[in-house]
């Protein structure tokens, strides 16, 4: 069975500070990875993916993960967060064994960007 | 939203009442997905569907049903509307089942059920 876990349902920082989102997964053969962002109102947007190809994934909007197996973690970061950021953040795993590409969702990350 | 599409945005409706949502796409992609949102659970697949005609349940369809009869449309139906079933429905559309592809998101339907 697969399941992604995300600490912290609130994250907050300040204009210009790291950003740092929290995903942990469980799978029991190499997992596919995602993020997604979700703006007030609107659906999810791919934010970037991991897919067994390089262990650091870079994103659009300057966010990048990276993967690390031994930690079972795919965490999500931005060097400096911009008011822009403030949205709600998936991350989401599948092993890509089940044939109609499902994924199983975290319970999200509400990332506040504060002046 | 890349072509897909939901409808409507928002509804209000009674317990015990049938409702249907809407998913249409304009992208010709095969596989379609209904989800729910709900705060502390993240996104739960309800149903799927991999072609015309073709649908599966997923972790949460108790109380839910779907049909597909042209590849542009997805109907989500809840059959008697219940308390628990308030909640934001999204959409998703995927054009092959290649798992590293993710998914394209609609808007989202805000369902209230009083």
């Amino acid at each position: 069975a697969q399941s992604v876990t995300q600490l912290g349902s609130h994250v907050s920082v300040s204009e210009g500070a790291l950003v740092l989102l929290r995903c942990n997964y469980s799978s029991s053969v190499p997992p596919y990875l995602f993020w997604y962002v979700q703006y007030p109102n609107q659906g999810l947007q791919l934010l970037l993916k991991y897919t067994s190809a390089a262990t650091l994934v870079k994103g659009i909007n300057g966010f990048e993960a990276e993967f690390k197996k031994s930690e079972t973690s795919f965490h999500l970061t931005k060097p400096s967060a911009h008011m822009s950021d403030a949205a709600e953040y998936f991350c989401a795993v599948s092993d890509g064994r089940d044939n109609f590409n499902k994924f199983y969702f975290g319970s999200g990350t509400k990332l506040n960007v504060k002046p | 939203d890349a072509g897909i599409t939901q409808s409507p945005r928002h509804k209000v409706t009674e317990t015990g009442t049938p409702v249907t949502l809407r998913c249409h796409q304009t992208e010709n992609h095969r596989y379609m997905y209904w989800y729910r949102q709900d705060p502390g659970h993240g996104l739960r697949l309800i149903h799927y569907s991999y072609g015309v005609k073709d649908t599966d349940k997923g972790e949460v369809s108790d109380g839910y049903s779907v049909s597909r009869s042209k590849t542009e449309d997805f109907l989500l139906t809840l059959e008697s509307a219940t308390s628990s079933q308030t909640s934001v429905y999204f959409c998703a559309i995927s054009e092959v089942h290649f798992v590293n592809y993710g998914y394209t998101f609609g808007s989202g339907t805000r369902l209230t059920v009083v």
